[in-house]
């Protein structure tokens, strides 16, 4: 069946790095955009960025630009993404999400599990 | 992109209707028929209810429709069940290289 399948939670220091992964199957992998999205405790959704898989083109939100890289490995169908300079406030539970290519607005109709990223010294 | 604005909690009795709002800018909600409506529940990804304004995804029952005015979308669930309860948040297609924003959420209880 279609899904995203991501790795698993991670703790990180203030200062670290950290980089997720998300693991395509069941569809064609280039057919589709990919996207990350965070959800901090309690918290609602913030749409990270995006990465097309065809050509690597990415495109980051503003508040994330300088500090997240987003990048693809077509050979094994998975997409990574990589947020840097660590805070307290960057704890949340990651996602990565599907649109499809034709259609500029597509919605996210599939989901990864989530990954929790909890940042503490 | 500033996050779009939705009530933070809205509820019913079981078999009542609720409607969400969802106000953004001619930038976002007003500029494009591209606004879904997701449904978290507790511990679980968000999943879509409500594509393109009004579209439903296949297996999504009927009880849950979407219309837009100007900067201003709404989702309305009709006879509220139990299952219903849940977070609901609204996304909007923001131009550029597929840039998204999402809604604040809205918390929906089911008296």
């Amino acid at each position: 069946q279609v899904q995203l399948v991501q790795s698993g939670a991670e703790v990180k220091k203030p200062g670290a790095s950290v980089k997720v992964s998300c693991k395509a199957s069941g569809y064609t992998f280039t057919s589709y955009y990919l996207h990350w999205v965070r959800q901090a405790p309690g918290q609602g959704l913030e749409w990270m960025g995006i990465i097309n898989p065809i050509d690597d083109t990415t495109n980051y939100a503003q508040k994330f630009q300088g500090r997240v890289t987003m990048t693809r490995d077509t050979s094994t169908s998975a997409v990574y993404m990589e947020l840097s300079s660590l805070r307290s406030d960057d704890t949340a539970m990651y996602y990565c999400a599907r649109t499809g290519v034709v259609i500029p607005g597509d919605p996210f109709d599939i989901w990864g599990q989530g990954t929790m990223v909890t940042v503490s010294s | 992109q500033s996050a779009l604005t939705q009530p933070p909690s809205a509820s019913g009795s079981p078999g009542q209707s609720v409607t969400i709002s969802c106000t953004g800018t001619s930038s976002d909600v007003g500029g494009y028929n591209y606004v879904s409506w997701y449904q978290q529940h507790p511990g679980k990804a968000p999943k879509v209810i409500i594509y393109e304004v009004r579209k439903r995804p296949s297996g999504v029952p009927d009880r849950f429709s979407g219309s837009k005015s100007g900067n201003t979308a709404s989702l309305t669930v009709s006879g509220l069940q139990a299952e219903d309860e849940a977070d609901y948040y609204c996304s909007s297609y923001a131009g550029s290289y597929r840039t998204y924003v999402f809604g604040t959420g809205t918390k929906v209880t089911v008296l």
